[in-house]
């Protein structure tokens, strides 16, 4: 079965650069979340998209923006980077409701290095 | 964290012993959930409990939720080596959007 799929897997970025995280949820899924764990924390939601709209935000940067396209995909860009960005960052993908009742499906997630 | 404390932090124990881990969180849920994480890897949903549910079984997880305590606990009877892992609950709020909110963690240890 398809899973949710991420790329890429490892990022390694110096400050102040760019990074651009993706996010393929399950097909026909239309729900997507991203999460940020640092080393050794829990995750920590950062925003998401239900059929292509902001749905919630968390404890998301200004420098932090994202989106989800007409094909359910999510893009996660990152500007300025600092090295307390330096994490993994998961998604997740749900169809809107479906989540709350079976859980959800995880990437296997983007490891950014900030150097 | 988000949420509230889990605890133990790190738990070791012995192939066939059982694990509980234990779990409290801060606000009014619909439900919460519990998910694995081996190292470095991604997270692995196991077994969600509905406000409305005092207990409930998968194989061999058992998960309780106590709302009036704002509590849960995991329980892994029979312990194999191959459960080393960490175990984060996470709740999904009343009326909200889904997202998950999650607690600290317990990384457990099981000696072969």
């Amino acid at each position: 079965a398809a899973g949710v799929i991420q790329s890429p897997r490892h990022l390694i970025k110096e400050k102040r650069e760019t990074a651009t995280l993706k996010c393929y949820p399950i097909p026909r899924h239309d729900t997507v979340y991203w999460y940020q764990q640092g080393p050794g924390q829990d995750p920590q939601f950062l925003i998401s998209f239900y059929e292509k709209m902001q749905s919630d935000k968390g404890s998301i940067p200004d420098r932090f923006s994202a989106q989800q396209f007409s094909d359910y995909h999510s893009e996660l860009n990152m500007s300025s980077l600092e090295l307390g960005d330096s994490a993994l960052y998961f998604c997740a993908s749900s169809l809107r409701g479906l989540g709350d009742n079976y859980g959800y499906t995880f990437g296997s997630g983007t490891r950014l290095t900030v150097v | 964290s988000q949420q509230g404390e889990e605890d133990p932090q790190a738990l070791s124990i012995q192939e066939g012993e059982n694990a509980t881990m234990n779990c409290s969180y801060k606000t009014s849920i619909n439900n919460l959930q519990w998910y694995r994480q081996n190292s470095g890897r991604g997270l692995v949903h196991l077994i969600l409990i509905r406000s409305n549910e005092r207990e409930k079984h998968s194989g061999r997880l058992r998960v309780t939720l106590d709302t009036s305590k704002k509590s849960s606990s995991l329980l892994i009877t029979a312990s194999r080596a191959a459960d080393t892992a960490s175990y984060f609950c996470a709740t999904v709020g009343s009326g909200n959007t889904g997202k998950l909110i999650f607690g600290q963690g317990t990384t457990l240890q099981v000696k072969p």
